[in-house]
């Protein structure tokens, strides 16, 4: 079973990149055909997907961080990784990277998640 | 795109059955059975319960069930127990590429 685990800096200043990595453990982020997604949570408010990686490298991302957004992967260390431009309070969240194989349509498993304040 | 609309709650006693709706488009939830539910008790990663529709996870109770009619999903607890209180979530492939996650409902047992 695939593991997953988040990574990154606590606190970000206001108009900086957030930066975060998912190390995947238990099986190769390249083999078989799997999406690797970021998600994330406010303190107190819902899930918001942020965008996928495919093995092969193609992404998708919401069209509302778009503009902002890219995530990539690194199979030598076999991780994923996420880049926000220009933050501000409002990407303040719990971030959350999770796993999805193509053609299920459904975030299994989960890593424990991160928590990323935006502040000077 | 916009969440899925969620009951911002739903309670009951132990025993009965509850069910959460989850009301989103046909560019979404009426238009893919890439429906799925998410458990989250507080601190903690949310959990799969229910995906495609129907479908439970291995290790997921049979108390747990899905069901979708039109734009409308939703996710069934029979036998409610203590353990079952927390947060849940749907979540929708869309005709864009993207997921979009409902509003999300807290369960409370009473």
């Amino acid at each position: 079973q695939v593991q997953l685990q988040e990574s990154g800096p606590g606190l970000v200043e206001p108009s900086q990149t957030l930066s975060l990595t998912c190390t995947v453990s238990g099986g190769s982020i390249s083999s078989g055909s799997y999406y690797w997604s970021w998600i994330r949570q406010p303190a107190g408010k819902g899930l918001e997907w942020i965008g996928r990686i495919y093995t092969s490298g193609s992404t998708n991302y919401n069209p509302s961080l778009k503009s902002r957004v890219t995530i990539s992967v690194d199979t030598s260390k076999n991780q994923f990784s996420l880049k926000v431009s220009s933050v501000t309070a409002a990407d303040t969240a719990m971030y959350y990277c999770a796993t999805m194989v193509a053609g299920k349509g459904n975030f299994d498993p989960w890593g424990q998640g991160t928590l990323v304040t935006v502040s000077s | 795109q916009s969440a899925l609309t969620q009951p911002a709650s739903v309670s009951g006693s132990p025993g009965q059955s509850i069910t959460i709706s989850c009301t989103g488009t046909s560019s979404d939830v009426g238009g893919y059975n890439y429906v799925s539910w998410y458990q989250q008790h507080p601190g903690k990663a949310p959990k799969l319960m229910i995906y495609e529709v129907s479908n439970r996870p291995s290790g997921v109770s049979n108390r747990f069930s899905g069901s979708k009619s039109g734009n409308t999903a939703s996710l069934t607890i029979s036998g409610l127990q203590t353990e079952d209180e927390a947060d849940y979530y749907c979540s929708s492939y869309t005709s864009s590429s993207t997921y979009v996650f409902g509003t999300g409902t807290k369960v409370t047992v009473l």
